[in-house]
């Protein structure tokens, strides 16, 4: 069975450009949620999609923004990059919406210079 | 607000050496506690989760507790291989979301 898969693994942009991260959940998993995680720090929480609704939105600026495809996918897409940005990105997939057991992909890890 | 502490930050133990991690949290709602294995440069994997106090759950060497302030994660007779970041997490209150609030890990390290 395919775990939660990301691409790409590595991405490294320049400031002021915007970005794409994609995420596959496993197979028959509805939900999807991403989190940054900066060095040291636990993962911060970015949003939740099910059913292709948000259903969850963590304290982060309107550059970043997700969507959620009919075959569960997703996207998550950053905007006007900081170097505050660069962090590891994480996706999660959950069987429903309030589900508790969330599993994570490797990750993509973004570096803005 | 809700919060998750993890502590120590690091530990270092020498293989067979056993040890606890601890996690406290202040929530509004205690949905579930979580514990994650994270090795560097990876995502966290699973580990267990938590639904009420007294609750306990093993696997291998591994096993975690839960209280109504705080969480234990046991590691009995370490190995080399069990080296890597633990993360707690809680998800809280009655909202339509699995948000989790991580804490920020506990750093092991097991030598031969």
């Amino acid at each position: 069975d395919a775990g939660v898969t990301q691409s790409p693994t590595h991405l490294i942009k320049t400031r002021g450009q915007q970005v794409t991260l994609r995420c596959s959940p496993i197979s028959g998993h509805k939900s999807v949620s991403w989190y940054q995680q900066v060095l040291g720090q636990g993962p911060q929480f970015i949003f939740q999609y099910y059913e292709k609704e948000e259903r969850g939105r963590g304290n982060f600026p309107d550059r970043f923004s997700a969507r959620q495809f009919p075959n569960y996918s997703s996207e998550l897409n950053v905007n006007a990059l900081l170097l505050g940005d660069s962090a590891l990105y994480l996706c999660a997939s959950s069987l429903g919406q309030e589900n508790t057991e969330a599993f994570f992909g490797q990750g993509t890890r973004l570096t803005v210079v | 607000e809700d919060q998750v502490t993890q502590s120590p930050e690091a530990l270092r133990l020498q293989e067979g050496e056993s040890s606890s991690l601890n996690c406290s949290y202040t929530v509004s709602g205690l949905r579930g506690l979580f514990w994650y294995r994270q090795d560097p440069g990876k995502g966290p994997e699973f580990l267990f989760t938590l639904y009420s106090a007294g609750e306990e759950k093993e696997k291998e060497r591994l096993k975690a507790t839960l209280t109504k302030k705080e969480s234990f994660l046991h590691i009995t007779a370490p190995k080399p291989e069990d080296s890597a970041t633990y993360l707690c997490a809680v998800q809280a209150g009655g909202g339509a979301t699995n948000k989790l609030i991580f804490g920020t890990g506990t750093l092991l390290a097991v030598q031969p």
